[in-house]
């Protein structure tokens, strides 16, 4: 089945330790992106990749890095910078092309204890 | 200006009724304008989207309405059903920026 995979589903982690959430899609698709959920607030982008070994900065990039090493794989870290970092975590790929579908992952739901 | 708000946060509609959801923007360069469908603990899917050439665009019982003078478009729901209840997100993208803004979202209850 193609699609995106993250992991884990759940994650907890004590404040000012790092984390690094799981991406993987399985759809050939060269864009990348981590958008970060909270409520009443939409989703918010925090990084994207156009191609391997780039990536751009999105609206709330202060706390988090991203790799893009292989097409496939684009995993996130939430680092102890990150002052609020509990939420839920999206990650969508989609084609080399402008307007279209971004497909997304189920999700990992952060909390930091 | 890069912003798309959304309005209401919280819908309730009985079985039947035509829930309306609406977004407005302000960047004019925007031509693409998508809304999403996200069902508790899973990510959003693409429920249908629209370009500023028409004013309107139906797929089943949804319909997008586009308003391209007032900077505004809106979502309705024919015939909503409880499986319709869920978080709606309208967005807007830029061509060539590749990248969704993506307006508060609202969440929809159908009541049976």
């Amino acid at each position: 089945d193609g699609g995106i995979t993250q992991s884990p589903k759940y994650l907890f982690r004590k404040e000012g330790q790092n984390v690094t959430l799981s991406c993987e899609q399985n759809l050939n698709h060269d864009a990348m992106y981590w958008y970060r959920q909270d409520p009443g607030q939409g989703l918010r982008l925090i990084y994207y990749s156009q191609i391997v070994n780039d990536f751009q900065k999105g609206d709330i990039a202060e706390g988090y890095s991203v790799s893009r090493e292989k097409k496939e794989s684009f995993p996130l870290t939430v680092t102890s910078a990150q002052k609020n970092p509990t939420a839920f975590y999206l990650c969508a790929s989609s084609i080399q092309a402008v307007n279209t579908e971004a497909f997304f992952g189920q999700g990992t739901r952060l909390t930091v204890v | 200006q890069q912003q798309v708000k959304q309005s209401p946060q919280s819908l309730i509609v009985q079985k039947g009724g035509i829930p309306i959801i609406n977004c407005a923007y302000e960047n004019t360069a925007f031509d693409y304008f998508p809304w999403y469908q996200q069902f508790p603990g899973k990510g959003p899917a693409l429920l249908i989207a629209i370009r500023p050439d028409v004013s309107e665009k139906k797929e089943g019982r949804f319909t997008i309405s586009f308003n391209k003078s007032a900077k505004q478009f809106s979502l309705h729901i024919m015939d909503s059903q409880p499986g319709d209840s869920a978080t709606y997100f309208c967005a807007a993208s830029i061509q060539g920026a590749q990248k969704l803004v993506f307006g508060q979202g609202t969440r929809l209850t159908i009541n049976p």
